[in-house]
């Protein structure tokens, strides 16, 4: 089976604070995601990569940044956490960009105080 | 990705069968329908596509009319652990883009 594991489940950030969210898959998929999801507000696309080193912004990417460094890892960075970034964020990988197939992570719950 | 219309939410008992239907009015024709489960806590996971007619898998089926311009999810006999919020995607089934999910359909069964 596909996984993709996110290094914290739950985290706890002051305002502030650089924080890193990291994301691994071991099935050598090309694409990776971040989402954030808060309630009634779906999922939301925060940054995605079809390759390394290469990064396309989402419908939200004002406060974060990613870095694609090797092919397996996908991290997101907050570059100064905020509280309206309190949220639960979540990984996804897949071997191309359609329908099929995305692996999501079990998420981060990310609060800033 | 085609824009799609889902009800919010849905309740229903253990041991019905639940549809969950979604309109898409301006599919294309490359487009496929894709149907995401997401569990509380968890993050959401492909139960089942269709480009037309029936799909029937161990999970769910889904049913497309001729025209495609709205789908299906039936679940049968739905229990406690079906209770979950399901996403109706559609769009070219690869390709270089990202998912885009709606708010999707929160089902509650109850006992």
């Amino acid at each position: 089976d596909v996984k993709v594991t996110q290094s914290s489940r739950y985290l706890v950030k002051r305002t502030g604070e650089k924080v890193f969210l990291e994301c691994v898959q071991d099935m050598d998929h090309e694409n990776m995601f971040w989402y954030r999801q808060d309630p009634g507000l779906g999922l939301r696309l925060i940054y995605f990569s079809y390759d390394v080193k290469m990064k396309e912004k989402g419908d939200i990417p004002e406060g974060y940044s990613v870095s694609r460094e090797k092919k397996e890892r996908f991290s997101l960075i907050l570059e100064s956490a905020s509280t309206n970034q309190t949220s639960m964020y979540l990984c996804a990988s897949s071997p191309d960009g359609g329908l099929y197939g995305y692996t999501f992570g079990s998420g981060t719950r990310l609060t800033v105080v | 990705l085609a824009k799609t219309t889902q009800p919010i939410s849905m309740d229903s008992y253990e041991g019905q069968e639940v549809n969950i239907t979604c309109s898409h009015n301006n599919i294309a024709t490359n487009d496929y329908i894709t149907w995401y489960q997401q569990f509380p806590s968890q993050g959401p996971r492909f139960i089942i596509q269709g480009y037309k007619t029936k799909v029937t898998n161990e999970v769910a089926s889904l049913f497309i009319p001729a025209d495609r311009k709205s789908s299906t999810l039936s679940l049968p006999r739905v229990s406690l652990s079906d209770t979950a919020v399901y996403y109706c995607l559609v769009g070219e089934r690869a390709g270089r883009r990202a998912l885009t999910f709606g708010s999707g359909t929160r089902l509650q069964v109850q006992p």
